[in-house]
């Protein structure tokens, strides 16, 4: 269902670090995902997405895992930098009845130099 | 391309008034969407609408609460009689025809404060 509120939990990483941020949805329907990337007063900002139909997905430094078994989704951020730091949130196509994206509660990931 | 404009960026409202959000869709966006965001929580869906009609209204509380997309001008996110409950970050988002949920984006949004 929709996100529970509760404190964010918080990733801390050296910079340099690899980062994996996890996320467990909650509609086995879904067909689509999305990873957000949302800074201190400031709109969510689009990383990369997902279809049901794939596993694994690459982009700049970063990539998108899918198991669908668990309904799991993992976002990994290569030689993280200090300008990653931000709160980091998934999000489903909820496709069941009429489609609307439903995110998840959101990890803040803290990076020092 | 301006993006998704989104105004006042800030806005506060003594109990009882009414709150008005203002959305303009990116240029050729004709879905747009308002979610709500708590401190320290996720966005939550509230509605959906395409021009002149609700799609989805699912996540609007059933009082006080009401959106329009008309024909012409922005979206407006209208909440009556403000209570100190609703202050929060409001975002809006926008998507091309033809796909829904895909090529969502964001405006920077509108944080209401209920004195």
């Amino acid at each position: 269902g929709e996100s529970v509120g509760l404190h964010l939990p918080t990733l801390s990483v050296q910079e340099g670090d690899n980062s994996i941020i996890n996320c467990a949805y909650s509609n086995s329907a879904s067909d689509y995902f999305i990873w957000y990337k949302q800074e201190s007063g400031k709109g969510p900002q689009f990383i990369i997405d997902i279809r049901s139909n794939m596993d694994k997905r690459q982009g700049q430094r970063v990539t998108v895992l899918l198991n669908k078994t668990v309904k799991h989704l993992s976002l990994q951020i290569a030689a993280t930098q200090p300008g990653d730091s931000a709160v980091y949130f998934c999000a489903e196509n909820w496709s069941t009845g009429f489609q609307k994206l439903v995110f998840g509660t959101g990890t803040r990931l803290l990076v020092s130099p | 391309n301006a993006g998704v404009m989104q105004n006042p960026r800030h806005l506060v409202r003594r109990r009882g008034q009414e709150a008005r959000l203002r959305c303009s869709p990116m240029k050729g966006h004709s879905h747009v969407y308002w979610y709500r965001q708590l401190p320290e929580e996720g966005l939550k869906f509230m509605v959906y609408l395409q021009k002149e009609n609700i799609i989805d209204e699912s996540g609007m509380p059933k009082e006080r609460f009401s959106a329009e997309f008309p024909k012409e001008g922005p979206s407006i996110l209208r909440i009556q009689q403000v209570v100190r409950g609703d202050s929060a970050a409001y975002f809006c988002a926008s998507s091309p025809p033809g796909v829904a949920n895909y090529g969502y984006t964001f405006g920077s949004g509108t944080r209401l404060t209920v004195v």
